[in-house]
């Protein structure tokens, strides 16, 4: 099953503006990572941010994190082409077995 | 450093057949996942090896998947006989391991899209 899921489901901005893509979850997490997929590619790694922590910033990309809502969101500043792409929230239960399950995704189309 | 590395990129099938892919972790990675991912979903969890010991395995279909990791490096995961919605992609991913609990991310492979008709 999935624990987190995105929304929205797609979405498209123009070149410049800001993408705000948000995941909810339902137990409580260790951490919640971002992963990037571009079409026909493997998943990249974008952030990690743990529960004791609420923001967190890499280059364009915030993470905020409210562990109260078990709730994340993912913002990209200055949004390019380039960012077309599903982005993923995976959430980690942490202990020794480190597995992360994923949400369905949100589908980031950034127009030129 | 070199990335995860899989085989075959692609597979078409037909059902009833078998089917074998491989994975490469990043080296000194000794935790391995095998994920399978239906088209417009998330990766689901199929298998996480610890080394070559199997950690869980309680999402793999274990009527019709398999998987090992003989000597805690490469991986293989097989599909015998292929059903129709086992169509998807499988990704590898690997991991670093620590006895603690600081978590890690994982690094992707580029997966194995898997065609069954």
């Amino acid at each position: 099953s999935q624990q987190g899921e995105e929304d929205p489901q797609a979405l498209s901005i123009q070149e410049g503006e800001n993408a705000t893509m948000n995941c909810s979850y339902k137990t409580s997490i260790n951490n919640l990572q971002w992963y990037r997929q571009n079409s026909g590619r493997g998943l990249v790694h974008l952030i990690l941010i743990r529960s004791n922590e609420r923001e967190k910033h890499s280059g364009r990309l915030r993470v905020t994190l409210d562990t109260s809502k078990k709730s994340s969101s993912l913002l990209i500043t200055a949004s390019r082409a380039a960012d077309t792409a599903s982005y993923f929230c995976a959430t980690g239960l942490g202990g020794s077995a480190r597995q992360l399950t994923f949400g369905s995704g949100t589908q980031l189309t950034v127009l030129p | 450093e070199a990335g995860v590395a899989q085989s075959p990129r692609y597979k078409i099938i037909e059902k009833r057949q078998s089917v074998a892919f491989w994975c490469n972790p990043i080296s000194g990675h000794a935790t391995l996942y095998w994920y399978q991912q239906i088209l417009g979903q998330g990766p689901k969890l199929l298998i996480q090896f610890q080394n070559n010991g199997v950690v869980d395995d309680s999402q793999l279909p274990k009527d019709r998947f398999s998987a090992e990791r003989l000597k805690g490096v490469d991986s293989t995961l097989k599909i015998q006989p292929a059903k129709l919605e086992d169509s998807a992609v499988y990704l590898c991913a690997s991991s670093l391991f620590s006895s603690g609990t600081q978590p890690y991310e994982q690094y992707f492979g580029p997966g194995t899209r898997l065609t069954v008709t």
